[in-house]
């Protein structure tokens, strides 16, 4: 079956540190690859995604992505974190015309 | 702000009743889907609806229906609601077959079934 793990439940980090996010799939074939953010309060927002091309994406708020089809992951990155990060980070993935499927989210929290 | 616009925000009913979500999609957009999120969880695809018919369908019970119209808003019905039917619905608008489905989420309803 179809899925997506997020293994990083909850993270905390102090602000400047580097954030990476895990995010795995559980098969190949022609995939989609999304990386939404859930700030408090907020709606989901579209940070980055992946159709093909150029593996490392680069999305807003200096957020980048890999996609790295041998592991079958789309790791979220980020060089140096910032208070207003706190958030939640989901990753999401399509295969050909099916659904997109979404992981379990991974609560972001950045201490000042 | 994605434009896409979703009513109510919150919502209350008893175990049982009926309920109405509604959504407009982004302007551009043909297609429509919709997402319960329960809480500490990711989205789960309920259905998606394109040129008002059903195009594709998550693992949800015939109780979950949905209409999408000639201006491709949409509504989400659900009968004989349940206490697991408290969530937050979110709907996602796209435009399918222009290349890409890239999906911008309205703000959600959130619906409390007591």
């Amino acid at each position: 079956a179809q899925s997506v793990s997020q293994h990083n439940h909850h993270v905390i980090l102090s602000e400047a540190a580097s954030l990476e996010l895990g995010c795995n799939y559980s098969y190949g074939g022609t995939v989609n690859l999304f990386w939404y953010v859930q700030y408090p309060g907020q709606h989901l927002q579209l940070l980055l995604k992946y159709f093909s091309g150029d593996p490392l994406v680069k999305g807003i708020k200096g957020f980048e992505a890999e996609f790295i089809k041998s592991k079958f992951s789309f790791n979220l990155r980020k060089p140096s974190v910032q208070w207003s990060d706190t958030a939640e980070y989901f990753c999401a993935v399509k295969w050909g015309n099916e659904k997109l499927t979404f992981g379990t989210g991974t609560r972001l929290t950045i201490i000042p | 702000e994605t434009g896409v616009t979703q009513s109510p925000t919150h919502l209350i009913k008893t175990r049982g009743q009926q309920v109405t979500l509604r959504c407009s999609s982004q302007s551009g957009h043909n297609t429509v889907s919709w997402y319960q999120q329960a809480l500490g969880q990711g989205p789960q695809f309920i259905f998606q609806y394109y040129r008002e018919e059903e195009n594709g369908r998550g693992n949800f019970p015939p109780r979950f229906s949905g209409l999408q119209f000639p201006n491709y808003s949409s509504e989400l019905n659900v009968n004989a609601l349940e206490l697991d039917d408290s969530a937050l619905y979110l709907c996602a608008s796209s435009a399918l077959g222009q290349g890409t489905d890239t999906q911008y989420f309205g703000p959600g309803t959130r619906l409390t079934v007591l």
